[in-house]
């Protein structure tokens, strides 16, 4: 059972747009939501996080918007340049953490054209 | 800063052969993961460690054991490689179950 879910699979951006990735999950007992990003070659590394008591979180070009209600969750990266161009993980955490850690969605494939 | 450590890099195995894939984190993290990465599949856990001396299996455990040998130190072997196990292996820690996960840079492991 897949308990979070991310689209698209793949995207394609122009240098200077915006990137989205959104992820859906199931389970209301998720307390954490980081996202990953994972250059070629390399492994993923924590990019970003919210917990649910705030509705957006910024750090510089990337923004994650929590919409507990409809238990959905994205990413969105303003002026999307090719070093961007990576795979972005979402992921999700029980409360007080599941002893398995994170459940990851499946990933979106990123590239930003020059 | 060596972070999360884990050997070999790059691997090509035979059909029943076996092997064992070695990592060590010097953060002081208590809980350590194996996962692996296929194309289209995301990151899958097979294995993981909460704490020292305790060790249970992920999503995709099957053909595979695991050593938590110490804080340090968290071991997957393949007893018998099969081709379906050619994948990128990720080791992985954190200072708590659920928390902030440091990844590896991962292990390239060809089953032919």
């Amino acid at each position: 059972q897949q308990q979070v879910k991310q689209s698209p699979q793949s995207l394609i951006v122009q240098k200077g747009g915006i990137s989205i990735i959104n992820c859906a999950y199931e389970n209301t007992a998720f307390d954490y939501f980081p996202w990953y990003q994972q250059f070629p070659g390399k492994g993923p590394a924590l990019l970003i996080a919210i917990r649910p008591d705030v509705s957006e979180k910024k750090e510089g070009r990337f923004t994650i918007s929590f919409n507990k209600s409809a238990k959905q969750f994205s990413l969105h990266i303003m002026d999307s340049q090719p070093g961007d161009s990576a795979t972005y993980f979402c992921a999700a955490s029980m409360k007080g953490g599941g002893a398995d850690g994170l459940t990851f969605g499946k990933g979106t494939h990123l590239i930003i054209q020059p | 800063n060596a972070g999360v450590t884990q050997t070999p890099k790059f691997q090509v195995l035979k059909t029943g052969q076996s092997m064992t894939l070695q990592c060590a984190q010097d953060m002081n993290h208590n809980s350590m993961y194996w996962y692996r990465q296929d194309p289209g599949m995301g990151l899958r856990l097979i294995y993981y460690s909460a704490s020292e001396g305790t060790t249970d299996k992920g999503e995709v455990p099957n053909g595979y054991n695991v050593s938590r040998l110490n804080k340090r130190e968290f071991s997957l072997r393949l007893e018998s490689a099969a081709p379906s196990q050619t994948s990128v292996y990720f080791c992985a820690s954190s200072a708590l179950s659920g928390n902030t996960i440091y990844f590896g840079e991962g292990s390239w492991l060809t089953v032919v």
